[in-house]
């Protein structure tokens, strides 16, 4: 059974940076044929991609936030961690992590974790 | 980057009616083309991948089509589950979600 769940602060203030961790379960991060990837939304707004990984190597920024993002996994602790700097209101939101499957056909998001919303306030 | 635009941003229908929803892409994107469906407070879901493929356990009123820029998600004889919001993504270069569309109960 393929499970993910976003972990981090609830609350941030702004300037600080925020750190997510996405912990897997039911597939191997080492998988070449899978991945990870984040996606936040704003209340009520859309989804927006923000990162995603494929393997150690294999790492791809959104262009808007490439500056103030940084993805990276464990693959024995089954976790990618997503770490965004200087954080802003405009930040607020749910941040999900979900499975990339068929990266060398069709990339898709697959399986989901349940999101986690961080606030930004001081 | 490649931009997604979807409409109508919202639409209001009843049960057993049909509906389509329409995604456009600023540039040829093959069908590298995902449709998503999010009820509040949830997660999305997957519905279809590469603009076609029904995935595994999402009811058959459901279908998809398109290649190249212009796509679409069909919806035949609404159920009460299907009033949800309903996104689009590439995935032919990075990764762009369209802005979604509303769909509500007349």
């Amino acid at each position: 059974q393929v499970t993910l769940k976003e972990s981090g602060p609830v609350l941030v203030k702004p300037t600080e940076t925020l750190t997510l961790t996405c912990t897997v379960s039911g597939f191997s991060l080492s998988n070449d044929r899978m991945g990870v990837t984040w996606i936040r939304q704003p209340p009520g707004k859309a989804l927006e991609w923000l990162a995603h990984m494929y393997s150690i190597d294999e790492k791809s920024y959104s262009t808007s936030l490439r500056s103030r993002l940084t993805i990276s996994q464990d693959t024995s602790k089954s976790q990618v961690v997503l770490t965004m700097t200087n954080m802003d209101p405009l930040d607020t939101g749910t941040y999900y992590c979900a499975r990339i499957f068929g990266v060398v056909t069709t990339p898709r998001f697959d399986y989901w974790g349940p999101g986690t919303l961080v606030a930004v306030s001081s | 980057d490649i931009q997604m635009t979807q409409s109508p941003s919202s639409l209001s229908a009843s049960v057993g009616d049909r509906v389509t929803i329409t995604c456009r892409a600023s540039q040829s994107i093959s069908t590298y083309l995902n449709w998503y469906q999010q009820t509040p407070g949830r997660a999305p879901k997957l519905l279809i991948s590469a603009a076609s493929r029904l995935q595994s356990g999402v009811p058959s009123r459901f279908s998809g089509s398109g290649s190249g820029t212009d796509f679409t998600l069909t919806i035949n004889s609404l159920q009460p589950e299907d009033f949800a919001s309903y996104f689009c993504q590439q995935s032919y270069t990075a990764v762009t979600f369209g802005q979604g569309t509303r769909l509500e109960i007349k």
